[in-house]
């Protein structure tokens, strides 16, 4: 168990519609990051959050958009979906982001499906 | 062009079989990390191991060792004497340091997709 918390485990929903991915770091952990993974484009990196800021942006689409809380959880929003959306979505977190922190430990995931 | 390269979409063995799994990266920076990381069929991502690029030390954790080659930017796994509960997807990922890049920021391989057969 990684200690990251991933919430839904699964979601189903249709295109135009909006969702919205949770995640809980691991206790202490003050980085979050997105990533996506897709058969087209495989693991991607999304956005990382540090400490309640935007740290650093991947390839994340204009329709998402994510925010991290006081108590550091993590939300990321996804809107207007289209089919390709489908994927699932990792959530990871980190110490603080820098460089020379412990390797970044991963949830289980969230299986996004657009029908 | 990809940072990372798994060029083993899929490898299938028999347990008790010796299996490697290759990774080439590139970059230009002199301040990186190599990781590997193991999926199973439940979807979860598994850390498995991290190398900074300072340390060209082979590394060896029971039944899985992994060789690191600045000269031919590879980093290589291998799994001695494979068992059934090995069969998973396997990534190699990249984080780039020398311009205060995210340690978090992973570029990954494809993966290799590993079956062992009993």
């Amino acid at each position: 168990d990684s200690g990251v918390t991933q919430t839904p485990k699964h979601l189903i929903t249709a295109t135009g519609q909006r969702v919205t991915l949770r995640c809980s770091p691991r206790s202490g952990d003050l980085s979050v990051y997105w990533y996506q993974q897709s058969l087209d484009q495989g693991l991607q990196f999304l956005i990382q959050y540090y400490n309640g800021e935007e740290r650093a942006k991947g390839n994340i689409l204009e329709r998402f958009s994510a925010q991290q809380f006081p108590d550091l959880h993590s939300e990321l929003n996804l809107s207007s979906l289209e089919l390709g959306d489908s994927a699932l979505y990792f959530c990871a977190s980190s110490a603080t982001g820098d460089y020379y922190n412990s390797p970044l430990h991963f949830g289980n995931g969230t299986r996004l499906t657009v029908t | 062009a990809q940072k990372v390269t798994q060029a083993q979409t899929e490898i299938s063995v028999v347990e008790k079989e010796d299996v490697t799994l290759d990774c080439v990266y590139e970059t230009r920076d002199t301040t990186y990390y190599l990781f590997w990381y193991k999926q199973p069929p439940s979807g979860e991502l598994v850390f498995l191991i991290r190398r900074n690029s300072f340390d060209e030390q082979n590394e060896i954790s029971g039944r899985y060792s992994w060789n690191f080659q600045k000269s031919t930017s590879s980093f290589n796994f291998t799994i001695t004497a494979s068992q059934v509960v090995d069969s998973a997807v396997y990534f190699c990922a990249l984080s780039e340091g020398d311009r205060g890049s995210t340690l978090g920021r992973l570029y990954f391989g494809r993966g290799t997709q590993l079956t062992v057969w009993p």
